[in-house]
């Protein structure tokens, strides 16, 4: 069985930094892209980030690039967001999921970007 | 970027009568290799999206047959042959043909 769970989500400042989590199990994790996605409140979904199976591709939003970095460690099945330079407007909940197709999501972690 | 457009935006329905929901893209969504890469995804109030559809029409394990996908190019249809209830939620077109990935706005589903 395919699970997915996000970790890392917080209160942060304005200009400040955060690294997203997401341990994934039930499938062979480093054979998959991996992609996060987020949701504003209220909102639609929002395709944020995908990574390569061995990491030698990625590929970002232009609402995030030079700001977000998606990483990997696939000897832990986990996938990572660091996310720098922080704005209110990338409050949100966060998604990881499983490929560039998104088959399988996770429960999401919070992130609120507020002074 | 390719601009993905859903149709209508509400929809409600009546129980075990059949729903139709569009998506357009601005570009074909044809890929290099002749696939498209037209996925269809619900939420359900409170939870995390799901994938229903992928490439078109092909459904997801464990998706109830009244749930079908066609279409091709720019033009796109998600069909559910009798709505139940437990198919109120929001629904998205996502395109992953092209990069950067892209979403439609969301279809609500909701019984009459």
């Amino acid at each position: 069985e395919v699970q997915i769970l996000e970790s890392g989500g917080d209160l942060v400042q304005p200009g400040g930094s955060l690294r997203l989590s997401c341990a994934a199990s039930g499938f062979t994790f480093n054979t998959y892209e991996m992609s996060w996605v987020r949701q504003a409140p209220g909102k639609g979904l929002e395709w944020v980030s995908t990574i390569s199976g061995s990491s030698d591709k990625t590929y970002y939003a232009d609402s995030v690039k030079g700001r977000f970095t998606i990483s990997r460690d696939n000897s832990r099945n986990t996938l990572y967001l660091q996310m720098n330079s922080l704005r209110a407007e990338d409050t949100a909940l966060y998604y990881c999921a499983k490929g560039s197709a998104c088959d399988y999501w996770g429960q999401g972690t919070v992130v609120t970007v507020s002074s | 970027d390719v601009v993905m457009t859903q149709s209508p935006l509400s929809l409600p329905v009546t129980l075990g009568q059949p729903a139709s929901i569009s998506c357009r893209s601005s570009q074909s969504l044809v890929y290099s290799g002749g696939n498209t890469y037209l996925n269809w995804f619900l939420q359900r109030p409170g939870q995390s999206p799901r994938r229903l559809i992928y490439m078109v029409s092909k459904r997801d394990s464990g998706v109830p047959d009244r749930f079908s996908g066609s279409g091709s190019g720019t033009d796109f249809t998600l069909k559910i042959s009798r709505v139940e209830a437990e198919d109120v939620g929001i629904y998205y077109c996502m395109q992953a043909t092209h990069w950067p990935r892209t979403f439609g706005q969301g279809t609500r589903v909701e019984i009459k």
